[in-house]
């Protein structure tokens, strides 16, 4: 069945970084974007940006450019986001999230397939 | 950049009953990009509507998305126990960009 999984759980200090993978299986990686949304305790949904797993190119939200990073390694379907110069801010549940459909029918999507999220703490 | 904003922020029903959450834009949205998701505790979110109105996969016809422009709606026509979560709108039109939610919560 299509499905991603994320890696595990993290604690970070402030100033570290931190790098979550996100395995995809169950269909074609290069044909569909992968978006990560992050989720701080108890509040609300926040976009951070999407990769193209056919050739790699991003697009990031304006609030984390320059301090994150999306890649991917397509001999393992995975996905990754890393998140630079860590603050208590950042502590979240992060997710990736799969587009409904194929990449060339629609550029914007909704997110039909989710992770399980991966929650990172940062605290000294 | 386009804001949302859902109503009410708690909405108190009792099983059976039918629930109407509200999503407005502060600007008009693309071509209806607009999505609807469900959130339980502890799990990711569920797909439940995409271009404002059409079911995701496996989404019992009880729910329903309609309006264009800056206002859309997610209505369930008869609560089921389950259906008791946190939702949230999504733009996708402009960017990506989710209300702040509405949590549905057993009367």
């Amino acid at each position: 069945q299509v499905q991603l999984v994320q890696s595990g759980a993290e604690v970070k200090k402030p100033g570290a970084s931190v790098k979550v993978s996100c395995k995809a299986s169950g269909y074609t990686f290069s044909d569909f974007y992968i978006y990560w949304v992050r989720q701080a305790p108890g509040q609300g949904l926040e976009w951070m940006g999407k990769i193209n797993p056919n050739g790699g190119s991003t697009n990031y939200a304006q609030k984390f450019q320059g301090r994150v990073t999306m890649s991917r390694d397509t001999s393992t379907s995975t996905v990754y986001v890393e998140v630079s110069s860590l603050r208590s801010e950042d502590t979240a549940v992060y997710y990736c999230a799969r587009g409904r459909t194929e990449r060339w029918l629609q550029s914007h999507d909704a997110f039909d397939i989710w992770g399980q999220g991966t929650m990172v703490t940062v605290s000294s | 950049e386009i804001v949302l904003t859902q109503s009410p922020g708690t909405l108190s029903l009792s099983p059976g009953e039918r629930a109407t959450l509200s999503c407005r834009a502060s600007q008009s949205v693309s071509s209806s990009y607009l999505a609807w998701y469900q959130q339980k505790p502890g799990q990711p979110p569920r797909l439940l509507i995409y271009g404002a109105s059409s079911r995701a996969t496996g989404i019992p016809d009880r729910f329903s998305g309609s309006g264009s422009g800056t206002d859309f709606t997610l209505t369930i026509s008869r609560l089921e126990p389950e259906d008791f979560a946190v939702y949230y709108c999504q733009q996708y039109g402009s960017s990506y960009v989710f209300g702040q939610g509405t949590e549905l919560e057993i009367k």
